[in-house]
């Protein structure tokens, strides 16, 4: 299995300021994303980072509010911007593992409380 | 994305007993079926999977058990003990057309009394 570290772990962050939160895999894998869940909720799929190009968005997830970058098969930054009280959520990077089918894994999460 | 129903939101269950979550999903097209365990303050951790190929998957005191025709699969903790209290998420997804993006059910949180 891969091993994901999240950073940061926790963070409150006041009203109006954006945070950046990093991904970092310890093996090349094919795919990367970017989740949400909301206090007491399932999950929700954000985005699908793309290696060297721009992020592919689900539906209600736009770039403005959520830039995403994947410099190599490594790394991923996602960056929640102009934060309102409405992104408290944990943010969760999941990864799935090249040649092992869609097995898919996640990290510790990012917690932001937003202020 | 496709919707994956999961029921129930909560169970108790005594210690020793079988605890059996259930989803059921909407989209034909998914061939992935896992099952996430999530503790507090951690992310989720992947339990066990499936593939609908198989009807049944068992690693330990965990089992899947899958029916394609009914479009539903669910999940069996036998003996469970208090240290299986979490909460639980199935999941699908369609593979490597789809970039294998998981759609969640909603959740399970399970206790299991001493």
């Amino acid at each position: 299995s891969a091993v994901i570290s999240q950073k940061p772990s926790r963070d409150i962050c006041q009203r109006g300021t954006s945070l950046t939160i990093q991904c970092q895999v310890d093996s090349q894998v094919t795919m990367m994303f970017w989740y949400r869940q909301q206090p007491g909720q399932s999950l929700t799929l954000i985005a699908t980072a793309n290696q060297g190009s721009e992020a592919t968005y689900e539906s209600g997830f736009v770039i403005d509010k959520f830039p995403i970058s994947r410099p190599n098969l490594t790394f991923s930054t996602l960056t929640v911007s102009n934060m309102s009280p409405e992104d408290s959520s944990i943010y969760l990077c999941s990864v799935r593992n090249s040649g092992a089918g869609n097995t898919i894994y996640f990290g510790e999460g990012s917690w932001l409380t937003v202020v | 994305q496709q919707q994956v129903k999961q029921s129930p939101q909560s169970l108790i269950v005594q210690k020793g007993g079988i605890s059996i979550i259930n989803c059921a999903y909407e989209n034909t097209a998914f061939d992935y079926f896992p099952w996430y365990q999530q503790f507090p303050g951690k992310g989720p951790a992947l339990l066990i999977a499936i593939r609908p190929d198989v009807s049944e998957k068992k690693e330990g005191r965990f089992t899947i058990s899958f029916n394609k025709s009914a479009k539903q699969f669910s999940l069996h903790i036998m003996d469970s003990q208090p240290g299986d209290s979490a909460t639980y998420f199935c999941a699908a997804s369609i593979g490597e057309t789809s970039g294998s993006r998981l759609t969640f059910g909603e959740g399970t949180q399970l206790t299991v009394n001493p």
